[in-house]
């Protein structure tokens, strides 16, 4: 357990549906990141936020998608409309604020897109 | 842009057999460099990192050194366990913590 947690762990939803993951990072943790990892494939950067500012989004993170972190602690990330090819495994990480330091991630959240 | 390029797996090995896994990458300047770890059923965890040209990163008998001049961070372990069967992915870090990742290589120890 790295003190990242994720909520839900597993999601099973049909096409068109919207969902909202969870995120909690580590308490004292500024930075807070979503990947997305594809069967076979390393993890992908989506977006990146330093407190409550998100700063950073991948050309991945199409209209239907939009994350927040109301109060610079826990985050959300939606998908609207989903898509099959929606479905893969949302982690989210979390870090002090310095690039020299580990980036400790959550168990993800497993997508299944019907 | 920055990249990341693993060694094509799965890697399958005895127990007690020496491990390499290769790894190169593409980048400006010098990042941070990464390695990975992912249990079947759990989380990524990092496995041992290192910060500057000629680092050596260590961890449960695994290491990797920073290597500028061939731009590479192989993975080793001189004697594999069955506990090491996982999915290893190397990765760099830019300076506003962007992790790129690898592919990822499956590893399978057998008794």
């Amino acid at each position: 357990d790295t003190g990242v947690s994720q909520d839900p762990r597993h999601k099973i939803t049909k096409r068109g549906q919207n969902v909202t993951f969870r995120c909690d990072p580590i308490s004292e943790h500024n930075r807070l990141y979503w990947y997305r990892q594809t069967l076979g494939q390393g993890p992908e950067f989506l977006t990146y936020f330093q407190n409550e500012a998100q700063l950073e989004k991948s050309r991945l993170l199409s209209d239907r998608f939009s994350a927040e972190r109301p109060k610079g602690s826990f985050s959300t990330l939606e998908i609207q409309r989903t898509e099959q090819g929606d479905s893969a495994m949302y982690l989210c990480a979390s870090m002090r604020d310095s690039a020299q330091e580990t980036q400790y991630f959550g168990p993800g959240t497993r997508l299944l897109v019907l | 842009g920055n990249s990341v390029t693993q060694m094509e797996g799965p890697v399958t090995l005895s127990e007690e057999a020496f491990l390499t896994i290769n790894c190169t990458y593409t980048a400006t300047g010098y990042p941070s460099l990464f390695w990975y770890v992912q249990y079947p059923g759990e989380g990524l965890q990092l496995l041992l990192k290192a910060t500057k040209a000629d680092d050596k990163g260590s961890n449960k008998g695994f290491e990797a050194t920073y290597r500028k001049e061939t731009t590479s961070f192989h993975l080793e372990k001189g004697s594999v366990q069955v506990s090491d069967s996982a999915v290893y992915f190397c990765a760099l870090i830019t300076s506003y913590g962007k992790l790129t990742f690898g592919q990822g290589t499956i590893l399978t120890v057998h008794p």
